[in-house]
């Protein structure tokens, strides 16, 4: 699976848009983007995921580059509930395994 | 919907000590794996299995066994515990066809 390189850590003002960038220049032609959030230790939240169209559902938007070597994950209206440590993953449609990086830890603030 | 359920919640274990960490799903998946997760870091994948009768492993086997007699059941087994295995641990599952993999909520193991 491909590598992704994601920063550290964001802080985000609640109520404004969090944009999280993610890295993912050896990414194979049919390997998907994934992102997952984790908030505190719990198990793993999925996101949303695409493949080379911009994806939106009811918590995020997906744009991803046309060369498909990068992509951003946007959080419309952040709120104090979406501090987390997010995760973007690449990966085959099967979805049977993943490798997680270390993330980027959002901190939304009053 | 229970979705992936996981037991014990928590679990404190002497060096040496077995024990089988439980994980059960209920939305027929055929995909289900194990994973680890140390302080500050990511998860990482165990074992893994894509049917009943099928595991293989992932990328830190050591220590651990797994079996798939049912679609619903993949439990972990450590074998003989040290203190290195001291982590939190989710299972996961997944269907063929979908691209979504469902956590567990952790079990949380301490090896002395």
């Amino acid at each position: 699976d491909a590598k992704t390189t994601q920063p550290p850590s964001m802080d985000c003002a609640e109520g404004r848009a969090a944009n999280l960038p993610c890295n993912h220049s050896t990414i194979s032609g049919n390997e998907y983007v994934y992102w997952y959030r984790q908030i505190h230790s719990q198990g793993p939240q999925y996101i949303i995921h695409g493949l080379k169209n911009n994806e939106t559902n009811e918590m995020a938007s997906l744009i991803i580059t046309e060369d498909r070597k990068s992509s951003t994950l946007i959080l419309p209206h952040a709120t104090l509930r979406d501090t987390a440590v997010y995760y973007c993953i690449v990966s085959t449609g099967t979805a049977s395994k993943l490798t997680f990086g270390t993330g980027t830890r959002l901190q939304v603030t009053l | 919907n229970a979705g992936v359920t996981q037991t014990p919640k928590f679990q404190v274990l002497k060096t040496g000590q077995s024990m089988t960490l439980q994980c059960a799903q209920d939305m027929n998946h055929e995909y289900m794996s194990w994973y680890r997760q140390d302080p500050g870091m990511g998860l990482r994948l165990i074992h893994y299995s894509v049917g009943a009768g099928i595991t293989d492993q992932g990328e830190v086997p050591n220590g651990y066994n797994v079996s798939r007699s049912t679609t619903e059941d993949f439990p972990l087994r450590l074998l003989s515990a040290a203190p290195s295995q001291t982590s939190v641990y989710f299972c996961a599952s997944s269907s063929p066809a979908g691209n979504t993999i469902y956590f567990g909520e952790g079990s949380w193991l301490t090896v002395v």
